[in-house]
């Protein structure tokens, strides 16, 4: 059973466009997160999200916005996307918030902007 | 603020031998620390994680990480290298006051050489 799943897995759209990418776990986890990770391999976080509280990166513009439909569910929407935008996003999950649990990762989404 | 700090960006190895990839952190505080392994077009998969105890901590794969708080240190290492460890390690770091936001390294990658 796959634990944290992202769709779609790749994403080819242009400039200016608004996409959406989305996350679920069925690890019982109660926080969620989305990372960024350029053409250099480095992973940047952009949020931390729970029922109860939502914690941004102050680096990521708001043309980004986190959207949880339940407990289980992160999804990602982008507005008036930007060529910088490229890179591959990875959704992850925790257990407990404010606790050390390892996050687990899902599979990421290709994100290519023309 | 945390931050993690991998010096050897590349990592080239021929199969049996030993390999050790140095993570250095700076956080004030107790931390959770961790190594993640990211194969080629795949996602980060979790390789071993210290929270507490047991500075020397024995992950997956072979894989073992020694944490010397003096040194603010969280080495990997693995006595004998097979190809198929060929891949991109990441060091994470977690201080338990900085919420649920982990701060990566940028990043070994290892090629190891049939």
């Amino acid at each position: 059973d796959t634990a944290v799943s992202q769709t779609p897995k790749y994403l080819v759209t242009q400039m200016g466009n608004d996409k959406s990418i989305k996350c679920e776990q069925n690890l019982g986890h109660d926080t969620m997160y989305w990372y960024k990770q350029d053409s250099k391999k480095f992973l940047k976080i952009m949020f931390s999200y729970n029922n109860k509280e939502l914690i941004i990166n102050e680096t990521v513009p708001n043309r980004f916005s986190p959207k949880s439909p339940d407990k289980a569910h992160l999804n990602l929407h982008i507005n008036s996307l930007e060529l910088g935008d490229s890179a591959v996003y990875f959704c992850a999950s925790s257990q407990r918030t404010g606790g050390p649990g390892a996050q687990y990762f899902g599979p990421g989404t290709r994100l290519l902007v023309l | 603020a945390q931050s993690v700090s991998q010096h050897n960006h590349h990592v080239i190895l021929s199969e049996a031998a030993s390999l050790e990839l140095g993570c250095n952190y700076s956080y004030g505080g107790t931390v959770n620390l961790f190594w993640y392994v990211q194969y080629p077009g795949q996602h980060l998969q979790l390789l071993l994680k210290y929270f507490s105890g047991d500075p020397l901590v024995k992950g997956i794969k072979g894989f073992e990480a020694e944490f010397i708080k003096s040194k603010f240190s969280f080495n990997l290492r693995k006595p004998s290298v097979q190809w198929s460890d060929t891949a991109e390690y990441f060091c994470a770091v977690k201080g338990n006051n900085a919420g649920n936001m982990l701060t990566f390294g940028g990043g070994t990658r290892l090629m190891v050489k049939p």
